[in-house]
């Protein structure tokens, strides 16, 4: 059975860091692109980051540019998204992804979803 | 870049039918068949239903299908069950940014 599972979140002060993980199980982790994609609570998604297969090509959202990095170890089945200067606005709900589609870098399907792992940013 | 534009709500009955549309721009949906649709139950992950407008993952009902016309998508459910009572979300690329872009999503409720 094809798995994602996130775990780091949690509460951070703002223009502090947080580091999220994802490990994957049940299909051939080394041969897809992975993406993080955030929930505001009640609100829209937002693709925040992707990364290809092997690493080479990785690709943000405007406002976490020089912010946030993703990367992954395909040896370890997992990706992560290490998070630093957090801003309120990044409160979210944080989807590991398995994705596909890319076009010019930015995957344009998530497949399969993780259950999601909550970031507070607050005072 | 706006978020795609879908009605806030629908309802129907079981065994009935129901669309939703999903509406952008020529810079998105009206110029990319990348358009994707995701189901959201209450505390759940979101769940790809639809790809590349009318395609159906392995695994997902015939009962959802996808289409699309100019620069709406629309999503159509046929035979609803009380199970599909969840959130609905579009997806599309857009040259403009680029990037993808979302819906606000779509509540439905089977009454």
């Amino acid at each position: 059975e094809e798995q994602l599972v996130e775990s780091g979140g949690g509460l951070a002060q703002p223009g502090g860091s947080l580091r999220l993980s994802c490990e994957g199980s049940g299909f051939t982790f080394s041969r897809f692109w992975m993406a993080w994609v955030r929930q505001v609570p009640g609100k829209g998604l937002e693709r925040v980051a992707n990364i290809k297969h092997d690493g080479s090509e990785r690709y943000y959202m405007d406002s976490v540019k020089g912010r946030f990095t993703i990367s992954r170890d395909n040896a370890k089945s997992s990706v992560s998204l290490q998070m630093n200067s957090l801003r309120v606005e990044d409160t979210a709900v944080y989807y590991c992804t398995r994705a596909s589609r890319p076009i010019f870098g930015v995957v344009t399907q998530f497949d399969f979803w993780g259950q999601g792992t909550l970031v507070t940013v607050s005072t | 870049q706006s978020a795609l534009t879908q009605p806030a709500s629908v309802s129907g009955s079981p065994g009935q039918s129901i669309t939703i549309s999903c509406t952008g721009t020529s810079t998105d949906v009206g110029d990319y068949d990348f358009v994707s649709w995701y189901q959201q139950h209450p505390d759940n992950a979101p769940k790809i239903l639809i790809f590349e407008v009318n395609k159906r993952p392995s695994g997902v009902s015939y009962r959802f299908s996808g289409s699309k016309s100019g620069n709406t998508a629309s999503l159509t459910i046929s035979d609803l069950q009380p199970a599909d009572e969840a959130v609905y979300y579009c997806c599309s690329y857009a040259d403009t940014i680029p990037d993808v872009i979302f819906g606000g999503g779509t509540n439905l409720t089977v009454l």
